[in-house]
């Protein structure tokens, strides 16, 4: 067990639809990472938050955002849904003191649009 | 563009001897290197790591090597154990002036243990 925690662990919905994937981190932990896992992506870095500011970004799409609120948990929401947005969205968490800091993943939350 | 790459999907290593997995990378500017580790239904599990200033790291049964030159690195397990059946990642990242980056992933390694 990681320590880091993610809701839902399965979420099925339709296309055009909004969801809300939410995230807590490790007890400690001020960075908060979010990944998307594809079949032929892999796993692929979307955003990064550190106590509460945006880090950095990686391959998010405009429909999907990310926040990460006082007490450090975050939600990443996913709107207008398509069919390839299914997927495993994973939560990753760090302590943030270090550029090489671990990251501890959570157990993901399967995304399936249909 | 991949620019971590695990050109074998999968690996079959009987238990007792030793795993060798490799990652090629394209982007001169990574400078830190991870290999984690996945079961089915969890999320990564952090393993082993190794900065570009050095080109080896022991952790017991698991050794990273990183050749610069050649832009690849490999993942050691000696001996290998059932319970090392997993598929394994390398991951990499540069300092882009924020501190701490996401990570680049390769597709992943399916390590199978035989008995």
């Amino acid at each position: 067990d990681s320590g880091v925690t993610q809701t839902p662990k399965h979420l099925i919905t339709a296309t055009g639809q909004r969801v809300t994937l939410r995230c807590s981190p490790r007890s400690g932990d001020l960075s908060v990472y979010w990944y998307q896992q594809s079949l032929d992506q892999g796993l692929q870095f979307l955003i990064q938050y550190y106590n509460g500011e945006e880090r950095a970004k990686g391959n998010i799409l405009e429909r999907f955002s990310a926040q990460q609120f006082p007490d450090l948990h975050s939600e990443l929401n996913l709107s207008s849904l398509e069919l390839g947005d299914s997927a495993l969205y994973f939560c990753a968490s760090s302590d943030g003191t270090g550029r090489m800091d671990t990251q501890y993943f959570g157990p993901g939350t399967r995304l399936t649009v249909l | 563009d991949q620019q971590v790459k695990q050109n074998s999907p999968s690996l079959s290593v009987q238990e007792g001897r030793i795993s060798i997995l490799n990652c090629d990378y394209t982007n001169s500017m990574f400078d830190y290197f991870l290999w984690y580790k996945k079961y089915p239904a969890e999320g990564p599990t952090f393993l082993i790591s190794i900065s570009s200033i050095k080109d080896k790291n022991e952790d017991g049964r698991f050794t990273v090597f990183l050749n610069k030159s050649a832009k690849h690195l490999s993942l050691h397990i000696v001996p290998s154990q059932p319970g090392d059946s997993a598929v394994y990642f390398c991951a990499a990242s540069y300092y882009s002036g924020g501190g701490a980056d996401g990570l680049t992933f390769g597709k992943g390694t399916h390590l199978i243990i035989q008995p």
